[in-house]
């Protein structure tokens, strides 16, 4: 089955403890995003892949880092976790990210953050 | 300054009545995408209908129409017989042509909930 994996669906966690989120996708997907939702504001990119070792920032990546070192895997990186950082996170992955694509994005199914 | 608008914060309807959730959009590239996207209860993002910006029939999938009317800079979303499983929040979004790498832009978003 198609899919975006991401571990864990909850943390709750205290401020300043390194964590990782992990996204996996099996669709052989070039593009992968992370997204952030907090209320009244939708969705915000955090940082963006276009494929292997090629990432960039978002509308907001500060207090985040990632990596692509594989096509499949892009874990989303919280060296310093504080409390604005509480949100519900989301990876999604895309065919392709160049110009407009009639390609949507598949998401996970989320991950809810409580940093303490 | 905001991209795309959903102005409709929430919304009741009953259920087998139709029901259209307004947004608006603003961009200066003549290629784009929209895209609209269900979020129920549990959390996860499905995608529904895409509209790209030079189709010109607006787009229909099952019950989800897209009213697209490139003038007004507005795609509302229509559900047509409305069921008590199309309670969620729904978003609209876009990507636009010159933004290359894919980057989706959410509105707020509308709840909508189904009564009996």
């Amino acid at each position: 089955e198609a899919q975006v994996t991401q571990n864990p669906r909850y943390l709750i966690t205290v401020t300043g403890k390194k964590l990782t989120v992990t996204c996996s996708q099996n669709m052989n997907h070039e593009y992968m995003s992370w997204y952030r939702q907090d209320p009244g504001l939708g969705l915000r990119q955090i940082y963006y892949s276009m494929n292997v070792e090629v990432t960039d920032k978002g509308d907001v990546p500060e207090g985040y880092k990632v990596s692509r070192k594989e096509k499949r895997n892009f874990p989303l990186i919280l060296e310093s976790p504080s409390p604005n950082q509480t949100s519900l996170y989301f990876c999604a992955s895309s065919l392709t990210g160049t110009g407009v694509s009639n390609q949507p994005q598949h998401f996970g199914d989320g991950t809810r953050l409580s940093i303490l | 300054a905001q991209k795309i608008t959903q102005t409709q914060p929430g919304m009741f309807v009953q259920e087998k009545e139709a029901v259209t959730l307004d947004c608006t959009y603003d961009t200066s590239d003549q290629s784009y995408g929209l895209f609209w996207y269900k979020q129920p209860s549990s959390g996860e993002m499905i995608f529904l209908i895409y509209q790209g910006s030079y189709d010109e029939q607006n787009a229909t999938e099952g019950r989800y129409s897209l009213n697209f009317q490139k003038a007004r800079k507005s795609a509302n979303l229509v559900i047509s017989a409305s069921q008590l499983g199309d309670s969620a929040m729904y978003f609209c979004a876009m990507r636009e042509g010159t933004d290359s790498w894919g980057k989706l832009q959410f509105g707020a978003g509308t709840q909508v909930v189904v009564t009996p």
